[in-house]
This record gives C-alpha cells, structure tokens and sequence, in this order.
C-alpha cells in the first residue's frame, strides 16, 4: 500500500507571498492532519480535516487555512508568508478511530526569503 | 497548554546496549501514545503505540506506560548503529485522537 504523500518537495518563496501544499493520504484514511516543524517550536499541530470538514485546529494565525477534498486528498495554504514560516510542513494520514495511528508523509521543506 | 516532556539528551548508548527513553505528560486524560523515530532529514516514523498501562513488546523495542504517573517509556535492546536518530514522544489529546502534542525529542547515538 502507497504511503503518505506530499507535493512538492521542496519550495522556496517570498515575503508576502503565499503557498499551497498538497497531500495525498494512504489509500482507506480519511483523516488528514498537518504539522509544522521548526528546530525552535518542534512539531506543532495545524489542524485535522475529515469528511472534507476541518475537525480540529492548533494555534495558528488565520494565515494558515485548509482543505480537504471528497477524495481526501488535502491542501493547506498559508497566505502572507513571513521569514517564521520556513519549516517543514508534515501531513498525516490516519482512519479515525477511537485509538488512532498517523502516518506521516515526507514532508514539505519550505523556506521563505 | 498541554505539555510532553522528554528526558534531554543527546543520550549515546554502545551497540548491544539498551537505550531507555522517556517522557511525561500534563493531559491527564489523554489515551493514546507514540513514539515516533525521525532520522536527520527526514519524516517522523511511526515505531510503537500503546494505550494501556503496563508494557508492550514489538523486537527490540518495548514501550511501557503509566497513566497513573502519566509516564511514557522506550526501551531499544540490543541497540544498533541504524538506531541512531531522533526519537519523539507523542500524545494524543484527550479531545481529538488526532491531534497529537509532541515532545522536543531525545537524539540517540549507538556507538560501534
């Protein structure tokens, strides 16, 4: 069975930009979650989406926003980049039961000049 | 602000030894822990979950959990150079399964 996966790679924008990070998760999972990690903060929880609603949210700015598709498959945006978004943005892919597992993808490496 | 907390390390252990990793956590009534391996550059991986007080076993791995004491453990045996990494403690939130607190993480060394 296919992992976790998320496009692109690698980015690189800047200032006042914004972006959008897609996530394809493991065939059967319906839950999508997305993670910021930084070598200050470590990984920090954004937010979950199931049945293309957000579930659940971390605390983040509104420049942070979401989706989910009826495929499952995910997007998160992040509008008006800032120098303190660089981060590795790490989606996770789970089935949503009471005692739940995530997988996580590769991880998008984005920085922000 | 719900916290995990993990013994700092770096921790370097010799190969064949056994590496003791652990955690706390305030969520009193969180169900649902991991322990996640993380390797330099790349994503976390899941290596054992546990839901139950007492231990489990999975090869040389042993996860152990205290919800009384609201401790978390990993044992690695026989530890190997290929364990080298970064291991992370994860719970899930008492509210929503999937959201997940992690700790900083412990760095381990397994010395040839």
């Amino acid at each position: 069975k296919a992992g976790v996966t998320q496009t692109p790679r690698y980015l690189i924008k800047t200032r006042g930009q914004q972006v959008t990070l897609s996530c394809s998760p493991i065939s059967g999972h319906r839950s999508v979650s997305w993670y910021q990690q930084t070598p200050g903060q470590g990984l920090q929880f954004l937010f979950e989406y199931f049945s293309e609603t957000q579930r659940n949210k971390g605390n983040f700015p509104g420049r942070f926003s979401g989706r989910q598709f009826s495929n499952s498959r995910s997007e998160m945006n992040v509008s008006t980049l800032e120098l303190g978004d660089s981060a590795l943005y790490l989606c996770a892919s789970s089935m949503r039961t009471i005692t739940d597992t995530q997988y996580f993808g590769p991880g998008t490496r984005l920085t922000v000049l | 602000q719900k916290e995990v907390e993990q013994n700092s390390g770096p921790l370097s252990v010799p190969e064949g030894a056994i590496a003791s990793l652990n955690c706390t956590y305030s969520d009193r009534g969180s169900q649902s822990f991991f322990w996640y391996r993380q390797y330099s550059g790349k994503s976390p991986e899941l290596i054992m979950f546990i839901y139950s007080n007492g231990d489990k076993e999975d090869g040389r791995f042993t996860a152990q959990l205290n919800k009384a004491s609201q401790y978390v453990s990993l044992l690695i045996r026989d530890s190997q150079p290929s364990d080298s990494a970064t291991y992370l403690c994860a719970v899930a939130d008492s509210g929503s399964a999937r959201q997940l607190t992690f700790g900083s993480g412990t760095q381990l060394t397994v010395l040839p």
